[in-house]
């Protein structure tokens, strides 16, 4: 069974600049998230999606983030413009469902540097 | 804010037991998880305890549940150098569900 996939793996951009990271999950889970994570810190979680609903965006900060999931399937995070504290790595998650029973399932992550 | 806290590292000899500690925050969560973060992975579930248990064991990993004072703590036996990883704590956000909030994760480093 194949993973969870990001891409980019890594990506250096100035600040005020944008940027945007790719998900593809498990085949067959309807639950997404997208976790940032600091260095030194553990994931945050920024979005919640069930299927190609927003189930929870409370700490996405709305004013430079965005995400999608159009389809259902694979999502997007947008950072614009890009500052200098938003350099880490985002983590995209996989499960089955909302319930607490599923366990999460991460891809690799993109680490992102802000210059 | 809710803040599940964990020493940020621990050194142990191989052979030795490792034994990783973690105070999380909300006494009603259900279920308490522990991942593993290899160098450049994402994090992986490595095990996990119903809230109405104080211990569950598997395999090497022994984890131990103290609800009064919310203390979670994962006990690797004969620890390998390829336990060498950061361990995270999670529970889930007040209201249950699968959306977790991680701790600030432990090193372990295993040396020879």
């Amino acid at each position: 069974e194949a993973g969870v996939a990001q891409s980019p793996r890594y990506k250096i951009i100035e600040k005020r600049q944008s940027v945007a990271f790719w998900c593809n999950p498990i085949s067959g889970h309807a639950t997404l998230y997208w976790y940032q994570q600091i260095l030194g810190q553990g994931p945050k979680l920024l979005i919640q999606f069930q299927n190609n609903g927003v189930v929870d965006d409370s700490q996405l900060p709305k004013d430079r983030f965005s995400a999608e999931r159009l389809k259902g399937v694979d999502s997007t995070l947008k950072i614009q413009p890009a500052k200098l504290e938003d350099s880490a790595v985002y983590l995209c998650a996989s499960s089955l469902g909302t319930s607490y029973t599923g366990e999460l399932f991460f891809g690799e992550g993109s680490r992102l540097t802000v210059l | 804010g809710e803040d599940v806290e964990q020493s940020l590292f621990l050194s142990v000899r191989e052979g030795d037991s490792s034994v990783i500690n973690c105070t999380y925050t909300d006494s009603s969560s259900t279920y308490l998880y522990w991942y593993k973060q290899e160098p450049g992975a994402g994090l992986q579930l490595l095990t996990y305890i119903f809230s109405n248990m104080d211990m569950k064991q598997d395999q090497r990993l022994t984890v131990l549940l103290n609800k009064k004072d919310k203390h979670l703590s994962l006990r690797i036996a004969d620890t390998q150098t390829g336990d060498s990883a950061i361990y995270f704590c999670a529970e889930p956000f007040l209201g249950g569900g699968n959306k977790l909030t991680f701790g600030t994760g432990t090193q372990l480093k295993v040396e020879l």
